[in-house]
């Protein structure tokens, strides 16, 4: 098992570019989340699925989009990439809402 | 409203000291409280969680947390530091799939 599983590690984009931030787990997880981490905020959630073809907002969901078409998969999408979306992306996912998240070892986004 | 609280953002203990690190939240309903640690450069990994129950929870590498409901307190424990548990440590409440992160406890361990 490679558990989750986030690509690419690191990005430099430049303001307005768009890009895709790449999640995939192989546990047959039904939950899958997406989070950006900021020094001095902790986590905060931008979306979250729960199960393939459901999606929904989390508490910071402005400037990203996310689908689920498979079970496995779970993309970030950024639609014009601004500065303050500069931040660590982790990517979890659970079996159900009760157990642990399993997390991503992250990507590094930089916007200048 | 929904929070986590991490009131000391860096703490340095003694290899072999105890550690102590607080968390209190707020939450409308019973809640599900979760600590996880992160090492450098990497995902969050669980230690332990408490969803109901036995108040002392034990967690993954020696660690253990209490929940005090009149203190809306979850703080984490550890009898004894090593030099690996050098870390950050977050406290989350919530159910897994809308967790709430506190803002983290900086783990120095001093030889």
């Amino acid at each position: 098992n490679a558990g989750v599983t986030q690509t690419p590690k690191f990005q430099v984009l430049k303001t307005g570019q768009s890009m895709t931030l790449q999640c995939a787990q192989d546990m047959n997880h039904e939950y899958m989340s997406w989070y950006r981490q900021d020094p001095g905020m902790g986590l905060r959630l931008i979306h979250y699925s729960v199960g393939a073809g459901i999606t929904d907002q989390g508490e910071v969901p402005n400037g990203y989009n996310v689908s689920r078409s498979t079970t496995e998969d779970f993309p970030l999408r950024l639609l014009s990439a601004a500065p303050s979306q500069t931040s660590v992306y982790f990517c979890a996912s659970s079996y159900n809402r009760n157990e642990k998240l399993f997390f991503g070892s992250g990507t590094q986004l930089s916007v200048l | 409203a929904q929070s986590v609280t991490q009131p000391d953002i860096h703490i340095t203990v003694s290899e072999g000291a105890s550690l102590e690190l607080r968390c209190n939240y707020s939450y409308g309903a019973t809640p599900y409280l979760f600590w996880y640690v992160q090492s450098p450069g990497q995902g969050l990994q669980l230690l332990l969680k408490y969803f109901s129950g036995d108040t002392l929870v034990q967690g993954i590498k020696g660690f253990e947390a209490e929940f005090k409901r009149s203190q809306s307190s979850f703080n984490l424990r550890k009898p004894s530091v090593h030099w690996s548990d050098a870390a950050e440590y977050f406290c989350a409440v919530g159910s897994t799939n809308k967790l709430i992160f506190g803002t983290g406890t900086l783990l120095a361990v001093q030889p």
